[in-house]
């Protein structure tokens, strides 16, 4: 779907640096989601935000934090990585009220890496 | 908040045979119940959900059913093929306004030609 977009896919960085991963998407959906994927633990929601003013955390926030510059783009920034934050992430979209209903569409990942 | 628990984690079926994976979710107020597939090395994608005011949905090969007494439900495919190979998620929320997911952990269905 490549209405929903990531960037970079695959990163590798050291302990300690600040990363910024990016999701933009042209469906114009309100509603955005950051999600990290861990094998045996599916995927957990890190943050959200149900529309540009709108900021709430998710199960798992701690070392995260998130901007939504505009409708279409959602950014969640690790401030300091550590190497438990190696996981594939993953950014969401909804539209509630609109034809889609609660579906969420996925981007296609980003593979983060920290040494 | 909400906990959802899905079984098995790994699952092997021959095809043509049918799979079945089961999950429970913790809270009462929950009703939407949608199940995403994960191809290996591609995004999630929704198959099918279910709300809460429904037992049982069905999309050609494919079926959901609601137990909400039991705060259970479960994916049904039949007549399995080797495009069905991939990782399962159920998940659980308030819809209408809290379309927070908590998924379960995934379920790693193989099916054997």
């Amino acid at each position: 779907d490549a209405d929903v977009t990531q960037t970079p896919r695959n990163r590798i960085t050291k302990t300690g640096k600040r990363i910024m991963l990016e999701c933009s998407q042209t469906k114009g959906h309100d509603r955005m989601y950051w999600y990290r994927q861990d094998p045996g633990l599916g995927l957990r929601l890190i943050y959200y935000s149900f529309d540009v003013k709108d900021i709430n955390k998710g199960e798992i926030s701690d070392g995260y934090s998130v901007s939504r510059q505009a409708q279409a783009k959602f950014s969640l920034s690790l401030e300091s990585a550590i190497p438990n934050q190696t996981a594939l992430y993953f950014c969401a979209t909804s539209d509630p009220v609109g034809a889609s209903g609660d579906t969420q569409y996925f981007g296609p990942g980003t593979r983060l890496t920290v040494l | 908040g909400e906990n959802v628990e899905q079984h098995p984690s790994t699952l092997s079926v021959q095809e043509g045979d049918s799979a079945v994976i089961k999950c429970t979710y913790s809270d009462s107020a929950s009703n939407y119940f949608p199940w995403y597939k994960q191809e290996l090395g591609k995004r999630p994608q929704l198959i099918i959900d279910i709300r809460s005011n429904v037992g049982e949905k069905k999309d050609q090969r494919i079926a959901v059913t609601l137990n909400k007494t039991a705060k259970h439900f479960s994916l049904h495919i039949t007549e399995t093929q080797p495009e069905d190979s991939a990782v399962y998620f159920c998940a659980a929320s308030m819809s209408f306004g809290n379309e927070k997911l908590t998924f379960g952990t995934g379920t790693r269905l193989t099916i054997i030609p």
